[in-house]
Protein backbone atom coordinates (compact mmCIF):
# COMPACT_ATOMS: atom_id res chain seq x y z
CA UNK A 1 0.00 0.00 0.00
CA UNK A 2 1.90 3.23 -1.52
CA UNK A 3 -0.57 5.89 -0.27
CA UNK A 4 0.93 9.06 -1.58
CA UNK A 5 4.44 9.23 -2.64
CA UNK A 6 6.59 11.93 -3.07
CA UNK A 7 9.90 12.84 -4.86
CA UNK A 8 12.82 13.24 -4.15
CA UNK A 9 12.94 13.39 -0.50
CA UNK A 10 15.91 15.40 -0.55
CA UNK A 11 17.58 17.91 -2.53
CA UNK A 12 20.07 20.65 -2.82
CA UNK A 13 20.25 22.77 -5.63
CA UNK A 14 21.51 26.54 -6.39
CA UNK A 15 19.18 29.58 -6.88
CA UNK A 16 17.67 30.10 -9.95
CA UNK A 17 17.01 26.80 -10.71
CA UNK A 18 13.79 25.30 -11.89
CA UNK A 19 13.09 22.57 -9.91
CA UNK A 20 10.05 19.96 -10.02
CA UNK A 21 8.57 18.04 -6.89
CA UNK A 22 6.35 14.99 -7.80
CA UNK A 23 3.77 13.54 -5.83
CA UNK A 24 1.60 10.43 -6.60
CA UNK A 25 -0.88 9.18 -4.81
CA UNK A 26 -3.38 5.89 -5.58
CA UNK A 27 -6.16 6.46 -3.28
CA UNK A 28 -8.35 7.48 -5.93
CA UNK A 29 -8.79 11.11 -3.55
CA UNK A 30 -10.07 13.80 -5.71
CA UNK A 31 -8.92 16.75 -3.67
CA UNK A 32 -4.97 16.89 -3.60
CA UNK A 33 -2.87 19.81 -1.68
CA UNK A 34 0.97 21.04 -1.32
CA UNK A 35 2.07 22.22 1.91
CA UNK A 36 5.27 24.02 3.06
CA UNK A 37 6.43 23.68 6.70
CA UNK A 38 8.75 26.09 8.40
CA UNK A 39 10.32 25.99 11.71
CA UNK A 40 7.97 27.46 14.63
CA UNK A 41 4.78 28.23 11.85
CA UNK A 42 1.64 26.17 10.85
CA UNK A 43 1.63 23.89 7.68
CA UNK A 44 1.27 26.43 5.00
CA UNK A 45 -1.10 25.75 1.76
CA UNK A 46 0.51 26.68 -1.34
CA UNK A 47 -1.70 25.26 -3.74
CA UNK A 48 -4.59 22.72 -3.60
CA UNK A 49 -6.68 21.08 -6.39
CA UNK A 50 -10.23 19.46 -5.49
CA UNK A 51 -10.81 18.06 -8.79
CA UNK A 52 -8.13 16.78 -11.93
CA UNK A 53 -8.28 19.60 -14.09
CA UNK A 54 -8.66 22.36 -11.39
CA UNK A 55 -6.25 24.22 -9.01
CA UNK A 56 -6.49 27.03 -6.73
CA UNK A 57 -3.92 29.23 -4.85
CA UNK A 58 -3.76 28.77 -1.01
CA UNK A 59 -1.96 30.51 1.38
CA UNK A 60 1.80 30.94 -0.16
CA UNK A 61 1.50 30.62 -3.49
CA UNK A 62 4.29 32.64 -5.03
CA UNK A 63 6.82 31.32 -6.80
CA UNK A 64 5.07 28.18 -6.66
CA UNK A 65 3.26 26.62 -9.77
CA UNK A 66 1.13 23.21 -9.60
CA UNK A 67 -0.78 21.00 -12.53
CA UNK A 68 -3.60 18.35 -11.92
CA UNK A 69 -3.89 16.47 -15.27
CA UNK A 70 -5.14 13.17 -13.40
CA UNK A 71 -6.12 11.79 -10.55
CA UNK A 72 -3.29 10.55 -9.42
CA UNK A 73 -0.53 12.98 -10.04
CA UNK A 74 -0.05 16.59 -8.26
CA UNK A 75 3.52 18.22 -9.43
CA UNK A 76 4.69 21.02 -8.04
CA UNK A 77 7.02 23.31 -9.85
CA UNK A 78 9.76 26.31 -8.23
CA UNK A 79 10.43 27.94 -11.80
CA UNK A 80 13.03 30.33 -9.94
CA UNK A 81 14.28 29.02 -6.52
CA UNK A 82 15.36 31.67 -4.03
CA UNK A 83 17.05 30.52 -0.43
CA UNK A 84 13.40 31.61 1.03
CA UNK A 85 11.84 28.36 -0.33
CA UNK A 86 14.61 26.71 1.62
CA UNK A 87 11.76 24.04 3.18
CA UNK A 88 10.36 20.77 4.20
CA UNK A 89 7.37 20.29 1.26
CA UNK A 90 4.65 18.24 2.09
CA UNK A 91 2.27 16.87 -0.18
CA UNK A 92 -1.51 15.45 1.06
CA UNK A 93 -4.43 13.94 -0.40
CA UNK A 94 -7.77 13.80 0.60
CA UNK A 95 -11.42 12.58 -0.31
CA UNK A 96 -13.58 15.40 0.07
CA UNK A 97 -16.92 13.26 0.05
CA UNK A 98 -20.00 14.44 2.37
CA UNK A 99 -19.28 11.31 4.08
CA UNK A 100 -16.06 10.99 7.04
CA UNK A 101 -14.51 13.81 7.87
CA UNK A 102 -12.04 14.47 4.40
CA UNK A 103 -9.11 13.97 7.14
CA UNK A 104 -5.73 14.65 4.68
CA UNK A 105 -3.35 11.90 4.54
CA UNK A 106 0.47 12.98 4.19
CA UNK A 107 3.63 12.06 1.37
CA UNK A 108 6.69 11.60 3.45
CA UNK A 109 7.85 15.08 2.75
CA UNK A 110 10.41 16.69 0.37
CA UNK A 111 13.63 18.88 1.88
CA UNK A 112 14.71 21.51 -0.29
CA UNK A 113 17.76 23.89 0.41
CA UNK A 114 18.00 26.30 -1.79
CA UNK A 115 21.90 27.91 -1.58
CA UNK B 1 -7.64 37.31 10.47
CA UNK B 2 -8.08 33.76 11.31
CA UNK B 3 -5.89 32.30 14.12
CA UNK B 4 -5.16 29.24 15.67
CA UNK B 5 -3.06 28.90 18.99
CA UNK B 6 -1.25 25.95 21.29
CA UNK B 7 1.54 25.82 23.51
CA UNK B 8 4.97 25.61 21.61
CA UNK B 9 6.41 22.90 24.05
CA UNK B 10 4.60 20.80 27.13
CA UNK B 11 6.88 18.30 29.09
CA UNK B 12 4.78 15.51 30.55
CA UNK B 13 6.36 11.90 32.58
CA UNK B 14 6.01 8.83 31.07
CA UNK B 15 2.44 6.98 32.20
CA UNK B 16 1.42 10.37 32.92
CA UNK B 17 -1.86 12.43 31.32
CA UNK B 18 -1.45 15.14 29.32
CA UNK B 19 -4.01 17.67 27.96
CA UNK B 20 -3.16 20.37 25.08
CA UNK B 21 -4.93 23.09 24.66
CA UNK B 22 -6.16 24.42 21.04
CA UNK B 23 -8.26 27.63 20.81
CA UNK B 24 -9.25 29.15 17.61
CA UNK B 25 -10.69 32.19 15.64
CA UNK B 26 -11.69 31.40 12.02
CA UNK B 27 -14.01 32.46 9.22
CA UNK B 28 -16.51 29.62 10.09
CA UNK B 29 -16.02 26.17 11.32
CA UNK B 30 -16.78 22.94 9.31
CA UNK B 31 -14.41 20.91 11.77
CA UNK B 32 -11.27 20.54 13.74
CA UNK B 33 -8.39 17.56 13.66
CA UNK B 34 -5.56 17.01 15.54
CA UNK B 35 -2.10 15.42 14.02
CA UNK B 36 0.64 13.28 15.14
CA UNK B 37 3.75 14.54 13.32
CA UNK B 38 6.86 12.53 14.54
CA UNK B 39 10.11 14.02 14.26
CA UNK B 40 11.45 14.09 10.37
CA UNK B 41 8.11 12.31 9.52
CA UNK B 42 4.51 13.25 8.03
CA UNK B 43 1.75 14.16 9.75
CA UNK B 44 -1.08 11.48 10.98
CA UNK B 45 -4.64 11.76 11.22
CA UNK B 46 -5.58 11.62 15.21
CA UNK B 47 -9.15 12.93 15.17
CA UNK B 48 -11.85 14.78 14.12
CA UNK B 49 -14.78 16.90 16.10
CA UNK B 50 -17.43 18.51 14.37
CA UNK B 51 -19.83 18.32 17.56
CA UNK B 52 -19.59 19.47 20.65
CA UNK B 53 -18.25 17.31 23.04
CA UNK B 54 -15.46 14.09 23.81
CA UNK B 55 -14.40 11.84 21.45
CA UNK B 56 -12.43 8.83 22.78
CA UNK B 57 -10.06 6.56 20.81
CA UNK B 58 -8.17 4.14 22.92
CA UNK B 59 -5.68 6.14 25.19
CA UNK B 60 -6.07 9.71 23.37
CA UNK B 61 -9.39 11.60 23.43
CA UNK B 62 -10.47 15.37 22.20
CA UNK B 63 -13.00 17.56 23.15
CA UNK B 64 -14.36 20.86 21.60
CA UNK B 65 -16.28 23.36 22.24
CA UNK B 66 -17.59 25.36 19.02
CA UNK B 67 -19.21 28.51 21.53
CA UNK B 68 -15.62 28.97 22.97
CA UNK B 69 -13.43 28.18 20.12
CA UNK B 70 -11.87 25.57 21.91
CA UNK B 71 -10.36 21.85 22.12
CA UNK B 72 -8.15 19.81 23.37
CA UNK B 73 -6.40 16.86 22.94
CA UNK B 74 -5.93 14.45 26.59
CA UNK B 75 -3.29 11.66 26.01
CA UNK B 76 -3.94 9.34 28.90
CA UNK B 77 -0.96 6.40 29.98
CA UNK B 78 1.54 8.41 27.99
CA UNK B 79 4.90 5.92 26.12
CA UNK B 80 7.71 7.45 24.85
CA UNK B 81 6.13 6.63 21.51
CA UNK B 82 3.72 9.67 22.60
CA UNK B 83 7.14 12.29 22.00
CA UNK B 84 5.98 14.21 18.62
CA UNK B 85 4.58 17.59 17.83
CA UNK B 86 0.05 17.42 17.81
CA UNK B 87 -1.16 19.69 15.56
CA UNK B 88 -4.09 21.41 15.37
CA UNK B 89 -6.18 22.55 12.26
CA UNK B 90 -9.77 23.96 11.93
CA UNK B 91 -11.66 23.39 8.62
CA UNK B 92 -12.84 27.04 7.84
CA UNK B 93 -16.13 28.30 5.84
CA UNK B 94 -14.48 28.03 2.73
CA UNK B 95 -13.63 24.33 3.75
CA UNK B 96 -9.97 25.51 3.62
CA UNK B 97 -7.55 23.60 6.91
CA UNK B 98 -6.25 26.61 8.98
CA UNK B 99 -3.08 25.16 11.09
CA UNK B 100 -1.80 25.93 14.35
CA UNK B 101 1.99 25.80 14.61
CA UNK B 102 1.72 22.26 16.72
CA UNK B 103 2.96 21.35 20.32
CA UNK B 104 5.48 19.59 20.91
CA UNK B 105 5.50 16.75 23.72
CA UNK B 106 8.28 15.76 25.54
CA UNK B 107 8.03 12.88 27.45
CA UNK B 108 10.42 12.23 29.82
CA UNK B 109 11.10 8.30 31.84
Amino acid sequence: IAGITQAPTSQILAAGRRMTLRCTQDMRHNAMYWYRQDLGLGLRLIHYSNTAGTTGKGEVPDGYSVSRANTDDFPLTLASAVPSQTSVYFCASSDSGTSGSGELFFGEGSRLTVL
Amino acid sequence: GQNIDQPTEMTATEGAIVQINCTYQTSGFNGLFWYQQHAGEAPTFLSYNVLDGLEEKGRFSSFLSRSKGYSYLLLKELQMKDSASYLCAVRDSNYQLIWGAGTKLIIKP
